[in-house]
């Protein structure tokens, strides 16, 4: 039982590329979400997935795009990275909105 | 708007001794908090969840408290040890129907021998 899993751990993009974080949860919870935490601040919800096949804007989904790719999986594309997107990613997912969530690990994206 | 406010920023504590983290916040409707531990470079994890009805809620020398009227929650660690040190995180849930949550900015905790 691996939890949240999240893939790349470390990435660098050059401003405009493209690229897709990868989150996946073998705990059978229904929802998903997207955080990303600057230094200093809190953790800010980008999209989040209620259940398979819904997706939601969350705080500050601008630059941003996901897929709830089945029950297990829930992606987070930035389709032309800029600099202010450098942050950590966090995934998580929980068995219904009101329960505890379970973390990934994280995902440090540098963007130059 | 809803907020959550997180104080101190910072603390610093001798191993063995104890410590309150306080947690205040105007979010409504109210539909539970949560505190979260994160150690530096994890993510974060789940030490308590409380809702409307529940004061009190322990997870081992970490105990939560609520106080919905004032809307302030506290987190108590006894005993702290050099493992304690971390970030900790006060969540507030609300629109229940939507599971939408404000974070705080998390309070640094450094346990020292």
């Amino acid at each position: 039982n691996a939890g949240v899993t999240q893939t790349p751990k470390f990435q660098v993009l050059k401003t405009g590329q493209s690229m897709t974080l990868q989150c996946a949860q073998d705990m059978n919870h229904n929802s998903m979400y997207w955080y990303r935490q600057d230094p200093g601040m809190g953790l800010r919800l980008i999209y989040y997935s209620a259940s398979e096949g819904t997706t939601d804007k969350g705080e500050v989904p601008n630059g941003y795009n996901v897929s709830r790719l089945n029950k297990r999986e829930f992606s987070l594309r930035l389709e032309s990275a800029a600099p202010s997107q450098t942050s950590v990613y966090f995934c998580a997912s929980n068995q219904d909105r009101v329960a505890e969530q379970y973390f990934g690990p994280g995902t440090r994206l540098t963007v130059t | 708007k809803n907020q959550v406010e997180q104080s101190p920023q910072s603390l610093i504590i001798l191993e063995g001794k104890n410590c309150t983290l306080q947690c205040n916040y105007t979010v409504s409707p109210f539909s539970n908090l949560r505190w979260y531990k994160q150690d530096t470079g994890r993510g974060p994890v789940s030490l308590t969840i409380m809702t409307f009805s529940e004061n009190t809620k322990s997870n081992g020398r970490y105990t939560a408290t609520l106080d919905a009227d004032t809307k302030q929650s506290s987190l108590h660690i006894t005993a702290s040890q050099l493992s304690d040190s971390a970030s900790y995180i006060c969540v507030v849930g609300y629109n229940t129907n939507a599971g939408k949550s404000t974070f705080g900015d998390g309070t640094t905790l450094t346990v020292k021998p």
